[in-house]
C-alpha cells in the first residue's frame, strides 16, 4: 500500500513566519500533491508535480511555493505566513491510475 | 473551471436507514472521472469509489455510485448505514489527465446514530 508520511504534524508559528512542511512517499509514484483543507472550503489543491524539479500551479497558489528536489521528496513553503493559512494540509501522491494517496496532515496555526 | 457540488453538509441518520449523498459536476472534458473519498476522524482521506463508463454502477465496501452524464451526476449510496460509517465524504473529479490534481466538492459529514 502506498506510503505518504509528513512532518511536522503540528506546526505553530507567528504572523510574518518562515514555514516548511515536508512530504516524502515511497511509491515510485510520478505525482504529488499538496492540498489544504478548510471547514467550508473542502480540499484545495495548492501546487503539484510531475517529478522532480517540475512544479505546476493549482487553484490557491497564492502566498506558497513548493519545491520538488527528488521523486521521492515535495515541500511547501510559506516564506511570509499569514493567519488566512492556517490550515490541515495534506500531501498525497498518485501513480497513473487516477488513485491519490494522501498523508496524515499537518496541522498549521498562524498567530 | 471544473467544480463539484455536494449540496448536503451534514447528514444525520439512524444505524440501519439507506443513506445517499449527492455530488454533481461541471466541466468542459467529455470523460471526466469521478471519486469518492472518505476522510474518517484523525485517518488520511482515502479512496472509496472511482467512477466507470457511463451508466454503469461501481461498489465498494457496501457503497455504489453511478456515473450519469446525462444529468453530471455522481451519487453515493448505501443500502443501509453503519455507525462506522461516520465521517467525512468528499466527491472529486479529475479531467482526462491523471497527472493533475482532483477538484473536490466542499465534503459532507455523515454522522450516524444508534
Amino acid at each position: 500500500e502506498a506510503a505518504v508520511t509528513q512532518s511536522p504534524r503540528n506546526k505553530v508559528t507567528v504572523t510574518g513566519g518562515n514555514v516548511t512542511l515536508s512530504c516524502r512517499q515511497t511509491n515510485s509514484h510520478n505525482y504529488m500533491y499538496w492540498y489544504r483543507q478548510d471547514t467550508g472550503h473542502g480540499l484545495r489543491l495548492i501546487h503539484y508535480s510531475y517529478g522532480a524539479g517540475n512544479l505546476q500551479i493549482g487553484d490557491v497558489p497564492d502566498g506558497y511555493k513548493a519545491t520538488r528536489t527528488t521523486q521521492e521528496d515535495f515541500f511547501l513553503l510559506l516564506e511570509l505566513a499569514s493567519p488566512s493559512q492556517t490550515s490541515l494540509y495534506f500531501c498525497a501522491s498518485s501513480g497513473q491510475n487516477y488513485e491519490q494517496y494522501f498523508g496524515p496532515g499537518t496541522r498549521l496555526t498562524v498567530l | 473551471g471544473d467544480s463539484v457540488t455536494q449540496t448536503e453538509g451534514l447528514v444525520t441518520l439512524t444505524e440501519g436507514l439507506p443513506v445517499m449523498l449527492n455530488c454533481t459536476y461541471q466541466t468542459i472534458y467529455s470523460n471526466p472521472f469521478l471519486f469518492w473519498y472518505v476522510h474518517y476522524l484523525n485517518e488520511s482521506p482515502r479512496l472509496l469509489l472511482k467512477s466507470s463508463t457511463d451508466n454503469k454502477r461501481t461498489e465498494h465496501q457496501g457503497f455504489h455510485a453511478t456515473l450519469h452524464k446525462s444529468s453530471s451526476s455522481f451519487h453515493l449510496q448505501k443500502s443501509s448505514a453503519q455507525l462506522s460509517d461516520s465521517a467525512l465524504y468528499y466527491c472529486a473529479l479529475s479531467q482526462n489527465n491523471y497527472a493533475q490534481g482532483l477538484t473536490f466538492g466542499l465534503g459532507t459529514r455523515v454522522s450516524v446514530f444508534p
